[in-house]
Formats: structure tokens, C-alpha cells, sequence
């Protein structure tokens, strides 16, 4: 069975700070989704990464996706107090007509102001 | 924007009761899902529907759960005896987009006393 094992496991940093969190497998994805989710509420979608050593930005967000596609980052450009949250990867693995997520372990953030 | 929607954001139930969580998914989207976190753990995948049926359904997803499509637009999850280990938040994701993408909703919290 196929783990999304996601590092590290909780990080606090201060406000201003750059930090990289990792979602590695130990086979290859077919495509990786990004979430993140705050407390009481439902994952919300970041990104899709699909291409091996692709580089997708969503403002200070910066997500790349391994050349062998079995690890994914995603980078935090000055962090700011509104992205404390989870950060969830997450594996669309087909199975029947549809397509269920599996996801990573997460990575809880925290960033002091 | 279209999003995913859930009612209730909070069921509160005795052991033994049937309870029906509801949603309603993004309008054009074909492809349903449920999904459960338990308070601290991973979001984990239980039933997936499409075509008006059960595509693909985890080993959580036993005898006592089931999935309906009652209309056009409401998507529902029913619990007929509720145990104890019920107890979680229940996601509602539907399906689609670019990359077929799962969109998430805010949840449901089920507190089973």
C-alpha cells in the first residue's frame, strides 16, 4: 500500500519567515493535489501538480513536483499569520469509475505574529 | 464561485439513532464522494457514487452506512445505527474541473453520545 508520508510533522516560525514543507511516496503519483485546512472546515484545494519537475505559483506559494514524481514541496515565501493551517498532500487513486484520495499525513503550521 | 455545501454543521446524536447527513455538490460535477476525519487523524476515503450508484467503497463503509441520490442536486450519507467510533467530521467532496479535481465541503460534525 502506497503511504503519503509528509514532513515535517508541525512547524511554528515567526511572521516573515520562509519554510518548505515535503510530501514524498515510495511509488510514483499519477498526479498530487495540495490542500489546506483549517480547523472545523473542509480541505481546500491549493493546487494540481501532474508533470514530473513541474514548478506551480499561487502568490507567495511555490509548489514543485519531483522529476520522478514521487515527492512534491511546496514552499512559503514570508509567512504570515493567515497561513496557519494544515497542508495536506493528497493522491487521486483510481479505483472503479471514480478516482478517491489518498491523503499524506499532514503538515500542521503554525506563524506567530 | 460554485462550492460544495453540507447540512448540518453539527449533528449531535445518542448511540443506536440513524442520522442523514446531506449535501449538495457543484452543480456539473458527476462524481461524489464521502470522506471522514476523526478528531487528530488522516481524512480518510469512505464511498464513492457516480451514475447513481456506489463506485468504490472503503472497509469502514459497512452495512450500517449508505449513499443516495435522492434528486438533481442533494447527495446523502445515512447512518442507520450510530456507534460510539461514528463519531468524526464527514466531508462531502464532488468532482471536477481540469484535472478532475475534488472540491471539498465545510463538513459535517457528528458527535455520537
Amino acid at each position: 500500500t502506497q503511504l503519503l508520508e509528509q514532513s515535517p510533522q508541525f512547524l511554528s516560525i515567526q511572521e516573515g519567515e520562509n519554510l518548505t514543507v515535503y510530501c514524498n511516496s515510495s511509488s510514483v503519483f499519477s498526479s498530487l493535489q495540495w490542500y489546506r485546512q483549517e480547523p472545523g472546515e473542509g480541505p481546500v484545494l491549493l493546487v494540481t501538480v501532474v508533470t514530473g519537475g513541474e514548478v506551480k505559483k499561487l502568490k507567495r506559494l511555490t509548489f514543485q513536483f519531483g522529476d520522478a514524481r514521487k515527492d512534491s514541496s511546496l514552499h512559503i515565501t514570508a509567512a504570515q499569520p493567515g497561513d496557519t493551517g494544515l497542508y495536506l498532500c493528497a493522491e487521486a487513486r483510481r479505483g472503479g469509475a471514480t478516482n478517491k484520495l489518498i491523503f499524506g499525513t499532514g503538515t500542521l503550521l503554525a506563524v506567530q505574529p | 464561485e460554485p462550492e460544495v455545501t453540507q447540512t448540518p454543521s453539527h449533528q449531535v446524536t445518542q448511540m443506536g439513532q440513524e442520522v442523514i447527513l446531506r449535501c449538495v455538490p457543484i452543480s456539473n460535477h458527476l462524481y461524489f464522494y464521502w470522506y471522514r476525519q476523526i478528531l487528530g487523524q488522516k481524512v480518510e476515503f469512505l464511498v464513492s457514487f457516480y451514475n447513481n450508484e456506489i463506485s468504490e467503497k472503503s472497509e469502514i463503509f459497512d452495512d450500517q452506512f449508505s449513499v443516495e441520490r435522492p434528486d438533481g442536486s442533494n447527495f446523502t450519507l445515512k447512518i442507520r445505527s450510530t456507534k460510539l467510533e461514528d463519531s468524526a467530521m464527514y466531508f462531502c467532496a464532488s468532482r471536477g474541473g481540469r484535472y478532475n479535481e475534488q472540491f471539498f465541503g465545510p463538513g459535517t460534525r457528528l458527535t455520537v453520545l
